[in-house]
Protein backbone atom coordinates (compact mmCIF):
# COMPACT_ATOMS: atom_id res chain seq x y z
CA UNK A 1 0.00 0.00 0.00
CA UNK A 2 1.30 3.04 -0.96
CA UNK A 3 0.86 6.28 0.83
CA UNK A 4 0.88 9.72 -0.54
CA UNK A 5 1.58 12.70 1.99
CA UNK A 6 1.06 16.45 0.57
CA UNK A 7 2.25 18.92 0.86
CA UNK A 8 5.78 18.22 1.44
CA UNK A 9 6.85 21.42 2.98
CA UNK A 10 4.88 23.99 4.92
CA UNK A 11 5.39 28.06 5.85
CA UNK A 12 3.45 28.68 8.63
CA UNK A 13 3.02 31.18 11.83
CA UNK A 14 2.38 30.72 15.23
CA UNK A 15 -0.94 30.81 15.64
CA UNK A 16 -1.84 29.43 12.06
CA UNK A 17 -4.36 26.61 11.25
CA UNK A 18 -2.70 24.02 9.69
CA UNK A 19 -3.93 20.62 7.40
CA UNK A 20 -1.70 17.85 6.07
CA UNK A 21 -3.32 15.59 4.07
CA UNK A 22 -2.44 11.85 3.25
CA UNK A 23 -3.65 9.03 0.87
CA UNK A 24 -3.54 5.84 1.02
CA UNK A 25 -3.68 3.91 -2.63
CA UNK A 26 -6.02 1.84 -1.60
CA UNK A 27 -8.77 1.43 1.57
CA UNK A 28 -7.31 0.78 5.10
CA UNK A 29 -10.28 1.57 7.21
CA UNK A 30 -8.97 3.53 9.84
CA UNK A 31 -5.40 2.17 10.21
CA UNK A 32 -3.35 5.12 10.11
CA UNK A 33 -0.94 6.81 12.40
CA UNK A 34 0.48 10.39 12.59
CA UNK A 35 4.16 10.97 13.70
CA UNK A 36 6.21 13.97 14.80
CA UNK A 37 9.94 13.99 13.98
CA UNK A 38 12.71 16.78 15.26
CA UNK A 39 16.04 16.75 13.62
CA UNK A 40 18.32 14.35 15.63
CA UNK A 41 15.40 12.64 17.13
CA UNK A 42 13.24 9.85 17.02
CA UNK A 43 9.58 10.08 15.49
CA UNK A 44 6.77 10.55 18.36
CA UNK A 45 3.50 9.30 18.29
CA UNK A 46 0.77 11.68 17.50
CA UNK A 47 -2.32 9.81 16.31
CA UNK A 48 -3.41 6.52 16.39
CA UNK A 49 -6.72 5.01 15.11
CA UNK A 50 -7.16 7.68 12.29
CA UNK A 51 -8.25 9.92 14.93
CA UNK A 52 -7.28 8.82 18.41
CA UNK A 53 -4.65 11.33 20.17
CA UNK A 54 -2.27 9.43 21.97
CA UNK A 55 -1.71 10.01 25.82
CA UNK A 56 0.14 13.22 26.71
CA UNK A 57 -0.72 14.55 23.21
CA UNK A 58 -2.01 18.41 23.45
CA UNK A 59 -5.60 18.24 21.95
CA UNK A 60 -4.75 21.11 19.54
CA UNK A 61 -3.52 18.05 17.77
CA UNK A 62 -6.55 16.23 15.67
CA UNK A 63 -7.08 13.47 13.01
CA UNK A 64 -9.72 12.51 10.93
CA UNK A 65 -10.93 10.11 7.72
CA UNK A 66 -11.45 6.37 6.91
CA UNK A 67 -11.00 4.48 3.80
CA UNK A 68 -8.44 6.45 1.30
CA UNK A 69 -7.84 10.09 2.71
CA UNK A 70 -7.03 11.12 5.91
CA UNK A 71 -5.91 14.95 7.57
CA UNK A 72 -3.95 15.84 10.40
CA UNK A 73 -4.68 19.41 11.66
CA UNK A 74 -3.05 21.35 14.01
CA UNK A 75 -5.90 24.12 15.06
CA UNK A 76 -3.41 26.76 16.59
CA UNK A 77 0.87 26.31 15.43
CA UNK A 78 3.03 26.57 18.66
CA UNK A 79 6.41 26.85 18.30
CA UNK A 80 7.42 23.31 19.59
CA UNK A 81 5.58 22.56 16.55
CA UNK A 82 7.72 22.96 13.79
CA UNK A 83 8.78 19.71 12.82
CA UNK A 84 8.16 17.11 10.21
CA UNK A 85 4.82 14.66 10.18
CA UNK A 86 4.18 11.36 8.95
CA UNK A 87 1.91 9.44 8.23
CA UNK A 88 1.73 5.85 8.41
CA UNK A 89 -0.55 3.28 7.33
CA UNK A 90 -0.69 -0.27 9.51
CA UNK A 91 -3.35 -2.24 8.07
CA UNK A 92 -0.81 -4.44 6.12
CA UNK A 93 2.37 -5.73 6.09
CA UNK A 94 4.84 -3.94 4.77
CA UNK A 95 4.24 -1.04 6.73
CA UNK A 96 4.48 1.88 4.76
CA UNK A 97 5.31 5.59 5.58
CA UNK A 98 4.26 8.88 3.44
CA UNK A 99 7.04 11.06 2.22
CA UNK A 100 6.58 13.33 5.28
CA UNK A 101 5.59 17.13 5.84
CA UNK A 102 7.94 19.85 6.79
CA UNK A 103 6.58 22.57 8.84
CA UNK A 104 8.60 25.64 8.83
CA UNK A 105 8.29 28.87 10.50
CA UNK A 106 7.49 31.74 7.48
CA UNK B 1 10.42 4.15 32.03
CA UNK B 2 9.30 2.43 28.63
CA UNK B 3 12.93 2.08 27.23
CA UNK B 4 14.81 1.18 24.20
CA UNK B 5 18.25 1.73 23.14
CA UNK B 6 19.74 0.63 19.85
CA UNK B 7 23.28 -0.71 19.84
CA UNK B 8 25.53 -1.95 17.42
CA UNK B 9 26.13 0.53 14.19
CA UNK B 10 29.11 1.29 12.78
CA UNK B 11 30.73 1.73 9.00
CA UNK B 12 30.79 -0.93 7.20
CA UNK B 13 32.51 -2.06 3.92
CA UNK B 14 29.64 -2.52 1.46
CA UNK B 15 29.15 -6.59 1.17
CA UNK B 16 30.16 -6.68 5.07
CA UNK B 17 27.86 -7.92 7.98
CA UNK B 18 26.37 -5.86 11.34
CA UNK B 19 24.45 -7.09 13.91
CA UNK B 20 22.06 -4.15 15.81
CA UNK B 21 20.97 -4.82 19.33
CA UNK B 22 17.70 -3.31 21.11
CA UNK B 23 17.66 -3.57 24.84
CA UNK B 24 14.25 -3.13 26.11
CA UNK B 25 13.46 -1.60 29.34
CA UNK B 26 9.79 -0.91 31.48
CA UNK B 27 7.90 -2.91 29.80
CA UNK B 28 7.27 -6.97 29.64
CA UNK B 29 9.21 -7.23 26.32
CA UNK B 30 7.64 -10.72 25.43
CA UNK B 31 4.05 -9.31 25.07
CA UNK B 32 4.75 -6.62 22.42
CA UNK B 33 5.57 -7.00 18.85
CA UNK B 34 8.49 -5.12 17.63
CA UNK B 35 9.76 -3.61 14.61
CA UNK B 36 12.94 -2.44 12.90
CA UNK B 37 12.42 0.82 10.96
CA UNK B 38 15.43 2.80 9.23
CA UNK B 39 15.74 6.28 8.16
CA UNK B 40 18.58 7.36 5.50
CA UNK B 41 20.13 10.91 5.55
CA UNK B 42 17.60 13.24 4.97
CA UNK B 43 14.66 11.16 4.03
CA UNK B 44 12.36 9.65 4.72
CA UNK B 45 10.82 6.57 7.09
CA UNK B 46 11.17 2.95 5.75
CA UNK B 47 9.97 0.26 7.86
CA UNK B 48 11.89 -2.70 7.82
CA UNK B 49 11.28 -5.92 9.83
CA UNK B 50 8.37 -7.03 12.14
CA UNK B 51 8.68 -9.77 14.85
CA UNK B 52 5.99 -11.13 17.56
CA UNK B 53 6.36 -11.53 20.88
CA UNK B 54 6.02 -14.98 20.15
CA UNK B 55 8.72 -15.20 18.03
CA UNK B 56 6.13 -16.71 15.42
CA UNK B 57 5.16 -14.56 12.85
CA UNK B 58 7.91 -12.70 10.92
CA UNK B 59 8.13 -9.80 8.23
CA UNK B 60 10.66 -8.36 5.93
CA UNK B 61 10.43 -5.49 3.46
CA UNK B 62 11.53 -6.34 -0.26
CA UNK B 63 14.41 -4.25 0.37
CA UNK B 64 16.34 -6.68 2.66
CA UNK B 65 14.73 -9.61 2.51
CA UNK B 66 16.78 -12.39 2.34
CA UNK B 67 19.80 -10.46 3.78
CA UNK B 68 18.64 -9.14 6.67
CA UNK B 69 17.39 -11.31 9.75
CA UNK B 70 15.30 -10.41 12.82
CA UNK B 71 15.39 -12.32 15.88
CA UNK B 72 14.61 -11.63 19.71
CA UNK B 73 15.48 -13.72 23.47
CA UNK B 74 12.56 -12.54 26.00
CA UNK B 75 14.41 -13.34 28.07
CA UNK B 76 17.02 -11.12 28.01
CA UNK B 77 14.62 -8.33 26.84
CA UNK B 78 16.78 -7.69 23.48
CA UNK B 79 15.85 -7.53 20.21
CA UNK B 80 19.14 -8.34 17.28
CA UNK B 81 18.67 -7.28 13.43
CA UNK B 82 21.26 -9.57 11.40
CA UNK B 83 22.24 -7.46 8.57
CA UNK B 84 24.37 -9.50 5.77
CA UNK B 85 25.40 -8.54 2.45
CA UNK B 86 25.02 -4.53 2.99
CA UNK B 87 24.98 -1.82 0.15
CA UNK B 88 25.84 1.43 -0.03
CA UNK B 89 22.02 2.17 0.24
CA UNK B 90 21.54 0.14 3.82
CA UNK B 91 23.01 3.67 5.19
CA UNK B 92 20.94 5.28 7.68
CA UNK B 93 20.04 5.48 11.22
CA UNK B 94 18.07 2.21 12.00
CA UNK B 95 15.04 2.53 15.36
CA UNK B 96 14.30 -0.19 16.95
CA UNK B 97 10.42 0.48 17.47
CA UNK B 98 7.13 -1.28 19.09
CA UNK B 99 3.97 -2.08 18.38
CA UNK B 100 1.35 0.15 20.72
CA UNK B 101 -1.06 -3.15 20.54
CA UNK B 102 -0.63 -6.01 18.36
CA UNK B 103 -0.39 -5.06 14.43
CA UNK B 104 -0.94 -1.24 15.95
CA UNK B 105 1.17 1.54 15.20
CA UNK B 106 4.81 2.08 17.13
CA UNK B 107 4.29 3.80 20.35
CA UNK B 108 7.73 3.89 21.07
CA UNK B 109 11.00 3.95 19.63
CA UNK B 110 14.49 3.85 20.19
CA UNK B 111 16.96 6.94 19.76
CA UNK B 112 18.57 5.00 16.77
CA UNK B 113 21.70 3.72 16.14
CA UNK B 114 23.79 5.05 12.83
CA UNK B 115 24.78 2.47 10.29
CA UNK B 116 27.45 3.83 7.16
CA UNK B 117 28.17 1.20 4.45
CA UNK B 118 30.97 2.73 2.62
CA UNK B 119 34.52 1.81 0.95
Amino acid sequence: IQVTQSPSFLSASVGDRVTITCRASQAIGNYLAWYQQKPGKAPKLLIYGASTLQSGVPSRFSGSGSGTEFTLTISSLQPEDFATYFCQQFNTYPLTFGGGTKVEIK
Amino acid sequence: EVQLVESGGDLVQPGGSLRLSCAASGFTFSSFEMNWVRQAPGKGLEWISYISGSRITIYYADSVKGRFSVSRDNDKKVMYLQMNRLRAEDTAVYYCARDRFPYGPIDTWGQGTLVTVSS
